[in-house]
């Protein structure tokens, strides 16, 4: 079975730095890697996705994440913190590919301070 | 376009009640799924529809139903209620193509007293 870990429930950054938001992933089969963002009530949002394309990923509103197979990461980062990007950030996997059967990791609430 | 409508946004039921929500995907989306999201469980895969028919199932117990219409809107039961049911239920809908990306409506809250 696939599964997500993702370390920590809360990261404080100040706005300008460097975003690192972490994820190890555990999977029998090459995995379909996500990250989803939320903000306060709302849904999930697609931030980018690795499907063996390519290793670095770059996604939305500056994000990008980089695919380690022999660490089994694909943490998620960002050069310059902006208030805006304060939310909750989630990883996920899925084994098939297909979107709709994801496995999501506990979440991590980005804090940004001006 | 419109995005995944859920209704309704707020929801307060009683233990041993049942609830029904409804999700209206993007136009053109077949694929319908369902999450629970809980402060204490996180995430969690309910099941999905495609074309009406049930094609994935999480681990739920029987209590927790969903059908597909042929217009692509689905709904989810939830029968005999229990206090732990409390959570944002979240439906996402896709064009179940390969790499096509989930589209997540902004959730139902359902509090359970």
């Amino acid at each position: 079975a696939q599964s997500v870990t993702q370390l920590g429930s809360h990261v404080s950054v100040s706005e300008g730095a460097l975003v690192l938001l972490r994820c190890n992933y555990s999977s029998s089969v090459p995995p379909y890697l996500f990250w989803y963002v939320q903000y306060p009530n709302q849904g999930l949002q697609l931030l980018l996705k690795y499907t063996s394309a390519a290793t670095l990923v770059k996604g939305i509103n500056g994000f990008e994440a980089e695919f380690k197979k022999s660490e089994t990461s694909f943490h998620l980062t960002k050069p310059s913190a902006h208030m805006s990007d304060a939310a909750e950030y989630f990883c996920a996997v899925s084994k098939t590919g297909a979107n709709s059967k994801l496995t999501f990791g506990k979440g991590i609430t980005l804090s940004v301070r001006p | 376009k419109a995005g995944v409508t859920q209704t309704p946004r707020y929801l307060i039921k009683t233990r041993g009640q049942q609830v029904t929500l409804s999700c209206s995907p993007i136009s053109g989306h077949r694929s319908v799924s369902w999450y629970q999201q809980t402060p204490g469980q996180g995430l969690q895969f309910l099941f999905e529809y495609f074309s009406e028919t049930q094609r994935n199932k999480g681990n739920f117990p029987g209590r927790f139903s969903g059908r597909q219409f042929s217009n692509s809107r689905s709904e989810m039961n939830v029968s005999t209620l229990e206090l732990g049911d409390s959570a944002l239920y979240l439906c996402a809908s896709s064009l179940d193509t390969y790499n096509s990306p989930l589209h997540f409506g902004n959730g139902t809250r359902l509090t359970v007293t």
